[in-house]
């Protein structure tokens, strides 16, 4: 077990829709990463916060956003799905600012466009 | 930017052979590295690392070799078993953390 909680397991909405996924880091973590894994396809990095400030970002559609609150929690919000945003999508911790510690990884939210 | 890339996809082993997989990296001033293991259904777990000072660094049955002046990473994996059949990422940190595509081992019983 890393740690790491990501809910809900499983999502299915329709194309057009909003959902938001969420994260809660390992205790005492202060990073937290998304990232996108497509079916047969490597980890796409989204986006990273330290602390409740955005530090890094990837290939993030402008449909896409995310916040981490004060609880170190983080939520990435998906809008205006089309069908292939389906996909797996992880969340990760890690404990420092810089990116020289391992990342932690929850099981995922597999989301399901129709 | 950082590019990550591998040279297999798929790589299939004997049970009790030794496997390699590798890595290619473009940015040389990145300066940690790490590999992951995916199983089906779960999030990448941490097997091994490795920082840019280092050419090497073994644990248990596994061992990362580091080459900067060609920017390769590898993996060995000694004696493999049939519980290392998974998928293994290599993760580049830089400015961010950016992982090769995978490569999917499956062992032969």
């Amino acid at each position: 077990d890393s740690g790491v909680t990501q809910t809900p397991k499983h999502l299915i909405t329709a194309t057009g829709q909003r959902v938001t996924l969420r994260c809660s880091p390992r205790s005492g973590d202060l990073s937290v990463y998304w990232y996108q894994q497509s079916l047969d396809q490597g980890l796409q990095f989204l986006i990273q916060y330290y602390n409740g400030e955005e530090r890094a970002k990837g290939n993030i559609l402008e449909r896409f956003s995310a916040q981490q609150f004060p609880d170190l929690h983080s939520e990435l919000n998906l809008s205006s799905l089309e069908l292939g945003d389906s996909a797996l999508y992880f969340c990760a911790s890690s404990g420092g600012q810089s990116h020289n510690s391992p990342l932690h990884f929850g099981n995922g939210t597999r989301l399901t466009v129709t | 930017g950082e590019s990550v890339g591998l040279h297999l996809p798929t790589l299939s082993v004997q049970e009790g052979d030794n496997s390699i997989i590798n890595c290619a990296y473009s940015n040389s001033a990145s300066d940690y590295f790490i590999w992951y293991k995916q199983e089906s259904g779960k999030g990448p777990q941490f097997i091994i690392d490795i920082r840019s000072n280092m050419d090497k660094r073994q644990g248990q049955r596994v061992t990362v070799l580091l080459n900067k002046t060609v920017k390769h990473l590898s993996l060995q994996i000694a004696a493999t078993q049939p519980g290392d059949s998974a998928v293994y990422f290599c993760a580049v940190h830089y400015d961010k953390v950016i992982f090769g595509p995978g490569t999917s081992l499956s062992v032969i019983p």
